[in-house]
């Protein structure tokens, strides 16, 4: 199973300015997630993108898909402190058969007040 | 909180000890996980169980031995475990299995911190 990369590995900006973070994969895929988590806890499903998909909005965050780029972007408007954590994004490899999901080595984001 | 609960929330245990940590969902989810977590390193999947059979078994050593006695349960039993073992913990669910096909998120409990000396 393949993994993402996401870039760039930590990102630190001042509240209420935009981050925007990365992710690359190298192989066919059928979705692309986005997941957060705060230190110490469980992971936070974001979004969901699929394949056929080339931008998916919730609340402040955008996410795109450009699958001839094999490259995915998390965009976070208007930053607060309570951004603060990691972001990882998480494959599901094309094909069919048993799998769970592989994550990226994740970019860590911190919200300066 | 979340809706996967996962007890203990901590354990230390010897490298002789029997332990085991367990999972629980009530959202009707017939895919259940387990995954690793090392400090600042992403999660490891190490099984998948679908409609309480385990489907996925990433060469994970046999000291680690999971458990699906119903849909709604998941255990890891710890035996002879390493210092190295040392991490955190995750369960987490989805609807189905086929996070591909089916485009089903995953749910995760908040992990067991466990230290093995």
């Amino acid at each position: 199973s393949q993994q993402g990369e996401e870039d760039p590995q930590a990102l630190s900006i001042q509240e209420g300015e935009n981050a925007t973070m990365n992710c690359s994969y190298k192989t066919s895929i059928n979705n692309l997630q986005w997941y957060r988590q705060n230190s110490g806890r469980g992971l936070v499903h974001l979004i969901l993108i699929r394949s056929n998909e080339r931008e998916k909005h919730s609340g402040r965050l955008r996410v795109t898909l450009d699958t001839s780029k094999k490259s995915s972007s998390l965009l976070i408007t208007a930053s607060r402190a309570a951004d603060t954590a990691s972001y990882f994004c998480a494959l599901a490899n094309s094909g069919g058969g048993a799998d769970g999901l592989t994550f990226g080595k994740g970019t860590h984001l911190i919200i300066q007040p | 909180d979340t809706e996967v609960t996962q007890t203990p929330k901590h354990l230390v245990m010897g490298m002789t000890n029997k332990k085991s940590l367990k999972c629980e969902q009530h959202m009707g989810h017939r895919a259940m996980y387990w995954y690793k977590q090392k400090a600042k390193k992403p999660p490891e999947l190490m099984f998948v169980y679908s409609y309480e059979k385990l489907s996925i078994n990433e060469s994970v050593p046999s000291r680690f031995s999971p458990e699906c006695p119903n849909s709604s349960l998941l255990n890891l039993h710890l035996h002879a475990l390493q210092p190295e073992d040392s991490a955190l913990y995750l369960c987490a669910s989805s609807l189905r299995q086929g996070v591909n096909r089916n485009n089903s998120p995953l749910h995760f409990g908040n992990g067991t911190r466990l230290t093995v000396t």
